[in-house]
C-alpha cells in the first residue's frame, strides 16, 4: 500500500532559525513528489515537484530535496510569514491518484 | 485569474438531506479530484476524473457521487448524509490547483 509519513508534526522555530521538514515515502514507481503550502481556511498552495532523486528545487527560502525513499523541505532563515502546514503527497507512475502525508505545522516565532 | 472554484463555502446540513458540492475550473484541465480533509489527517481521496464522461473511485468514496458533463465542473453528491461526513472538502485539477474549500457540518 503507497504510503506518505510527514515528520515532525509540528515545529517551533525563532525566526531565522534554519531547519527541515521530512516526507518519507513508499511509493513505487514514484512518478512525482509534490509540496504544499496550506494556511488556516485555505486549499493547500503547490510549493515544487519533484521527479527523480537527486532533483532539487528551490523558491525564496524553501529547498526541496529527493532521494529514493524520501523528501526534504529545507527552510533557511524562516520568518513569521512562513508560518503554515506543510503538506507532502506523491504520484505512482501509471495512475492519477495522489496520496498525501498528514503534514508537518510550522511555527516561526518573531 | 480564478483557478479552482469551490461552493458554497460553508454548510450545515441535517442527517439525512442531500446536497451537491459545485467545483468548476478555468484551466482546461484533464484531471480534477474531490479530497476530504479530517482533522490531524491528510487529505484522502474521494473520487477523481481523468476527462469529460470519466470518472473513478478513490480510497473512500461510499456516500458520495460525482459527474464530469463538461471538462470545467465536477460536482460532488452527497446522499443522505451522515455525521461521518462531517469534514472539509477539496476539490482540485491536476495535482497543482486546489479550491479554498467547502466545509461541511452534518448534524
Amino acid at each position: 500500500e503507497d504510503q506518505v509519513t510527514q515528520s515532525p508534526e509540528a515545529l517551533r522555530l525563532q525566526e531565522g532559525e534554519s531547519s527541515s521538514l521530512n516526507c518519507s515515502y513508499t511509493v513505487s514507481g514514484l512518478r512525482g513528489l509534490f509540496w504544499y503550502r496550506q494556511d488556516p481556511g485555505k486549499g493547500p498552495e503547490f510549493l515544487f515537484t519533484l521527479y527523480s532523486a537527486g532533483e532539487e528545487k528551490e523558491k525564496e527560502r524553501l529547498k526541496a530535496t529527493l532521494t529514493k525513499k524520501e523528501s526534504f523541505l529545507h527552510i533557511t532563515a524562516p520568518k513569521p510569514e512562513d508560518s503554515a502546514t506543510y503538506l507532502c503527497a506523491a504520484q505512482k507512475g501509471g495512475y492519477q491518484k495522489v496520496t498525501f502525508g498528514t503534514g508537518t505545522k510550522l511555527q516561526v516565532i518573531p | 485569474n480564478a483557478g479552482v472554484t469551490q461552493t458554497p463555502k460553508f454548510r450545515i446540513l441535517k442527517i439525512g438531506q442531500s446536497m451537491t458540492l459545485q467545483c468548476t475550473q478555468d484551466m482546461n484541465h484533464n484531471y480534477m479530484y474531490w479530497y476530504r480533509q479530517d482533522p490531524g489527517m491528510g487529505l484522502k481521496l474521494i473520487y477523481y476524473s481523468v476527462g469529460a464522461g470519466i470518472t473513478d473511485k478513490g480510497e473512500v468514496p461510499n456516500g458520495y457521487n460525482v459527474s464530469r458533463s463538461t471538462t470545467e465542473d465536477f460536482p460532488l453528491r452527497l446522499e443522505l448524509a451522515a455525521p461521518s461526513q462531517t469534514s472539509v472538502y477539496f476539490c482540485a485539477a491536476g495535482p497543482q490547483h486546489f479550491g479554498d474549500g467547502t466545509r461541511l457540518s452534518i448534524l
